[in-house]
């Protein structure tokens, strides 16, 4: 069974700094990687997807990348802000299944 | 576009009572669609995944079943709940190997 692992498990930084959350999984026989953002008390929001044939992906200040054959995922954070408060989850998948590590909770003092 | 639907919003229900959380999806055809929880403080767990009508994956033993009578209807049911079903149920939806997109979520609480 695929077991995720995310560290730290929480993160509490001044506005401005570059961050750096970590992933890692058991199986890497994945089909793909999503990292998603959660608010308290809401759910979850996309925030990238890394099919399995490739190595990272970007969206404005985030960057992801996937090293499949060690088992590890990276979510890059370039100068926070206090809108980027959440947590943050990472969801390797199997065939039609995500599995789910238990977050890292990012706190962005301004 | 697609809109994933969950209801109720929040929810509060004594032991023993029954329970019935529903999850409707707009704007796709014939989507995986998924029921997990959410413990206080924890990550997510798999409950239920579909691939279709009327076929149901059960991920973990528990007092929960799952139904899908529509396309885009998932609903999630008990016959007596516990104070261990306490927590946030989130349905999500997924075509092929792309983004899982996931509704707002229900909070339940048993007392």
């Amino acid at each position: 069974k695929q077991e995720v692992t995310q560290i730290p498990a929480a993160l509490s930084v001044p506005e401005g700094e570059n961050l750096v959350l970590n992933c890692s999984f058991t199986d890497s026989a994945i089909y793909n990687l999503q990292w998603f953002r959660q608010d308290p008390g809401k759910g979850l929001t996309s925030l990238l997807l890394i099919q399995s044939s490739q190595r990272e992906q970007t969206s404005g200040r985030l960057n992801a990348s996937l090293d499949k054959s060690s088992g590890r995922s990276t979510l890059y954070i370039a100068a926070s802000q206090p809108g980027d408060s959440a947590t943050y989850l990472c969801a390797p998948s199997g065939f039609n299944k995500f599995y789910f590590g238990s977050g890292t909770k990012l706190n962005v003092k301004p | 576009s697609q809109t994933i639907h969950q209801w109720p919003a929040t929810l509060v229900q004594p032991v023993g009572s029954p329970l019935s959380l529903e999850c409707t999806v707009e704007g796709t055809s014939n989507p995986n669609l998924y029921w997990y929880r959410q413990a206080a403080g924890r990550g997510l767990q798999l409950l239920f995944y579909s691939v279709g009508i009327g076929q149901i994956s059960s991920e973990v033993p528990q007092n929960l079943s799952a139904s899908r009578p529509q396309d885009r209807q998932f609903i999630l049911s008990s016959k007596k709940l516990l104070l261990s079903d306490s927590g946030f149920y989130l349905c999500a939806w997924m075509k092929g190997t792309d983004t899982q997109y996931f509704g707002p979520g229900t909070r339940l609480t048993v007392l």
